[in-house]
């Protein structure tokens, strides 16, 4: 069973639309994370969220919101895509109960804005 | 701030030889050093990470690293490199005080190209 799993895989979609991706995780872990992986590969943490307290990045636009309906998913939307949103965004999960933790990824969902 | 290097963009290693990878770090106080791996089209899978204690890390398939406080490097080593190895290797820090993962910094990444 894939410990964390996102929907869809692929997202191709057109500019100024509004789209979501799903995010799951089975291993009871109490805080999740959206992370946006640009074309050089490089990764840059966009929330995390312990089913209490949302952390946001401040370099985040207002665009992007996570939703979580529960502790065992964390939902990515996005209002009016840009091109520039293009990228591969990963979820992940981790315990809280310390930094010591490692976090455990999905294998990402990727979204081309055409 | 913390931040993390990788000073090569590209690592490549006849298969057989012994591989490093190298991660420099920059935190304030002891840092949470962690080594991961994407393979394509994956996301990212955690291979090992140092905390405290002994300095030589051991991880998963054959992977392990060394702390060096007074360089602050923790760079990735394996003694014999297999073809499979090729992928794209993330370091990253976390800052011990951090609960919630916001300063989970990862550096830019390094591909590793095994050759036969």
């Amino acid at each position: 069973d894939t410990a964390v799993s996102q929907t869809p895989k692929y997202l191709v979609t057109q500019m100024g639309n509004d789209k979501s991706i799903k995010c799951e995780q089975n291993l009871g872990h109490d805080t999740m994370y959206w992370y946006k992986q640009d074309s050089k590969k490089f990764l840059k943490i966009m929330f995390s969220y312990n089913n209490k307290e949302l952390i946001i990045n401040e370099t985040v636009p207002n665009r992007f919101s996570p939703k979580s309906p529960d502790k065992a998913h964390l939902n990515l939307h996005i209002n009016s895509l840009e091109l520039g949103d293009s990228a591969v965004y990963f979820c992940a999960s981790s315990q809280v109960e310390g930094p010591n933790q490692p976090q455990h990824f999905g294998d990402g969902t990727r979204l081309s804005i055409l | 701030a913390q931040s993390v290097a990788q000073p090569e963009d590209q690592v490549n290693v006849a298969e057989g030889n012994p591989l490093t990878v190298k991660c420099t770090y920059s935190v304030s106080g002891n840092p949470y050093l962690f080594w991961y791996v994407q393979y394509p089209n994956r996301g990212l899978q955690f291979l090992l990470k140092y905390i405290t204690g002994d300095n030589l890390v051991k991880g998963s398939y054959g992977f392990e690293a060394e702390f060096n406080k007074s360089q602050t490097s923790f760079h990735l080593k394996k003694p014999s490199a297999l073809v499979s190895d090729s992928a794209l290797y993330f370091c990253a820090v976390r800052d011990p005080t951090d609960n919630y993962g916001q300063n989970f910094v990862f550096g830019p990444g390094t591909r590793l190209s095994v050759l036969p």
